[in-house]
């Protein structure tokens, strides 16, 4: 089955610089690759994906890139704000669907520094 | 529209114990699932439903049971709770084009079995 593994399980950084936090994947066939935000005491909410056809997405403040040579995908944070604190997971969804279904890394905690 | 609902929020069982989490969405979502979230680890899928009467298993199905018998509702059953069953559930749901579609989640169930 797919692995996810997710670096680093902490970051903190200043509020106003870049973040960027990298997964990487075991199984050349997954084709899927979302991003979830998860704030204390909630479910995770997707706040980006991308398809393995496409090598870059950019939503405002949120970009998201995939290497499909080295099985690896990152996500940008830009111009960080204190509403960007919370845990940041990927997943990657292996093409044949099935019952696996979307493997997840074990997440990043972010933490903006005032 | 309330989205996905989870109840009770959180609950303590006794080993040997049963209990039911329920988990309701009034998006008319088609695709239902079941994760639990452990400490320092990304979400695991318990099981799964592509529509009402139709269940699957996911990669951590034992000591769990699932069933659909309305596309609202998708309640998970634990028989014998065990301590290994300590841990927060998510509860999901997605439109009918399956594991691409972006999952939206409920606000968990933290259950601690002694």
């Amino acid at each position: 089955g797919e692995n996810v593994e997710q670096h680093p399980s902490t970051l903190s950084v200043q509020e106003g610089d870049s973040a960027v936090i990298k997964c990487t994947y075991s199984d050349s066939a997954s084709n899927y690759f979302p991003w979830y935000k998860q704030e204390l005491g909630k479910g995770p909410q997707l706040i980006i994906d991308i398809r393995s056809n496409v090598g870059e997405k950019k939503d405002q403040r949120i970009a998201v890139t995939l290497n499909k040579t080295a099985k690896h995908f990152s996500l940008h944070i830009t111009e960080t704000q204190p509403e960007d604190s919370a845990v940041y997971f990927c997943a990657a969804l292996y093409s044949g669907g099935g019952a696996d279904g979307l493997t997840f890394g074990k997440g990043t905690h972010l933490i903006i520094q005032p | 529209n309330a989205g996905v609902t989870q109840t009770p929020k959180f609950r303590i069982l006794k080993i040997g114990q049963s209990m039911t989490l329920q988990c309701a969405q009034d998006m008319n979502h088609n695709y239902m699932y079941w994760y639990r979230q452990d400490p320092g680890m990304g979400l695991k899928l318990i099981y799964y439903s592509v529509g009402a009467g139709i269940t699957d298993k996911g990669e951590v199905p034992n000591g769990y049971n699932v069933s659909r018998s309305t596309t609202e509702d998708f309640p998970l059953r634990l028989e014998l709770a065990a301590p290994s069953q300590t841990s927060v559930y998510f509860c999901a749901s997605s439109y009918s084009r399956g594991w691409e579609e972006t999952q939206y989640f409920g606000p968990g169930t933290r259950l601690l079995v002694l």
